[in-house]
């Protein structure tokens, strides 16, 4: 079974400060990882994934994610957090064998001005 | 680009009730989901076609019943409403043979059961 953890449900920080929000995830096999964006009553965006390659993976909107194989984690992050990016962020895992894509529980992102 | 629609938007039922919430992606995508989304659970996949002809249970498919009528559409039937289905439904594709997971949702469909 695969399963991801997002530990805060809430993060908040000021305009400009960098922002982090944090995943872990559990796979059987080697895992695909994902992040997306929800904004008020709309659908889930697709930011950025992790297949293979490159442990750190660039995505939309300025967001970057690293992949820690030892830590079993796929963080986000932003380098200077805008207002714009208040939001409900999830990370989701697959299994390379599987199709089924697995949600975190969501983690709410307040950037004030 | 119209990209997943789904439809209806919103919808309220009385226990007991059955309705399907449609959904049609024009992307020629193979595979196709359900999932349901309730505060503080994030998203559970309720059903999955990976690919026209076939259809799967995903984490919470109880009291639901899925149809992929062919490879644009992918309908999600409710046969007797409980207040307990009152989620936000959404409806996904993806489109890569070896399913490296970029999904593509649809809007949402609200639904209460009362």
């Amino acid at each position: 079974a695969q399963s991801v953890a997002q530990p805060e449900d809430q993060v908040n920080v000021a305009e400009g400060n960098p922002l982090t929000v944090k995943c872990t995830y559990s796979v059987s096999g080697n895992p695909y990882l994902f992040w997306y964006v929800q904004y008020p009553n709309r659908g889930l965006q697709f930011l950025l994934k992790y297949i293979t390659g490159d442990n750190l993976v660039k995505g939309s909107y300025g967001f970057e994610a690293e992949f820690n194989k030892s830590q079993t984690s796929f963080h986000l992050k932003k380098p200077s957090a805008l207002v714009s990016d208040s939001a409900l962020y999830f990370c989701a895992v697959r299994d390379l064998r599987d199709y089924k894509l697995s949600f975190g529980a969501g983690t709410t992102v307040t950037v004030r001005a | 680009n119209a990209g997943v629609t789904q439809t209806p938007k919103f919808q309220v039922l009385k226990t007991g009730q059955s309705m399907t919430l449609q959904c049609a992606q024009d992307m020629n995508h193979n595979s196709m989901y359900w999932y349901r989304q309730d505060p503080g659970m994030g998203l559970r996949l309720i059903y999955y076609s990976a690919s026209e002809g076939t259809t799967d249970k995903g984490e919470v498919p109880n009291g639901y019943n899925v149809s992929r009528l062919n490879k644009r559409e992918f309908s999600l039937r409710l046969e007797s409403a409980a207040p307990s289905q009152t989620s936000v439904y959404f409806c996904a594709s993806s489109g890569l043979a070896v399913n490296t997971g970029e999904l593509f949702f649809g809007e949402g469909s609200r639904l209460t059961v009362l």
